[in-house]
């Protein structure tokens, strides 16, 4: 069956400093994967998808196929990119989530 | 557009109570969803619909209900709330084909079940 796991539930990181979430993924077929983002006191929204190739705020993110992963990276993280942020692998209409990692950029 | 409405914010019920959570969206959207959220852990797909008509399960459908009589409704029914159910619930619309079919989140809804 298709599984998303977010190993770590909390980051924290300085401002400044290079930011890793990681992802990884089980599926038997073409996964499509996207990061989602919830920040403080707003609702869930997609941040990006891994079929568009985008940088978006400054995230990317690269599916690996091999590794099966698809870990968000930024170079320097801003005090704004804390937040909750999960994976999810689309499966014809339906997201799989992973349990989510929890952000935290302290100045 | 107000996107992707739930109400209400917050409930707490007794258990044995039965509530219906309402979700509304003003985009037009065929796909809509409710999952619910337990603390640390992520997502999990209650139910769905792929147009108005048509519901389907997703992971954790037991306990719950689903209609779709609109496009723009999508209400969630417990029937016989139990501590188990003490969650948020998020629902969730989509356009088929649009985006990757990117998924539009609603507020959430805070249940206790007592």
């Amino acid at each position: 069956a298709q599984r998303v796991t977010q190993p770590e539930k909390l980051l924290s990181v300085f401002k400044g400093a290079p930011v890793e979430l990681k992802c990884n993924y089980s599926y038997s077929g073409s996964p499509e994967l996207f990061w989602y983002v919830q920040y403080s006191r707003q609702r869930l929204q997609l941040l990006l998808r891994h079929i568009s190739r985008e940088s978006i705020k400054g995230f990317t993110a690269d599916l690996n196929k091999g590794e099966t992963s698809f870990h968000l990276k930024k170079p320097f993280a801003q005090e704004e990119d804390s937040a909750m942020y999960y994976c999810a692998l689309k499966i014809g209409n339906m997201l799989t989530f992973g349990g989510g990692t929890r952000l935290m950029v302290k100045p | 557009n107000a996107g992707v409405t739930q109400t209400p914010k917050f409930r707490i019920l007794k258990i044995g109570q039965s509530m219906t959570l309402q979700c509304a969206q003003d985009m037009n959207h065929n796909y809509m969803y409710w999952y619910r959220q337990d603390p640390g852990m992520g997502l999990k797909l209650i139910y769905y619909s792929v147009g108005a008509g048509i519901t389907d399960k997703g992971e954790v459908p037991n306990g719950y209900n689903v209609s779709r009589s609109t496009t723009e409704d999508f209400p969630l029914r417990l029937e016989l709330a139990a501590p188990s159910q003490t969650s948020v619930y998020f629902c969730a619309s989509s356009y088929p084909g649009v985006n990757n079919n990117e998924q539009f989140f609603g507020p959430g809804t805070r249940l206790t079940v007592l």
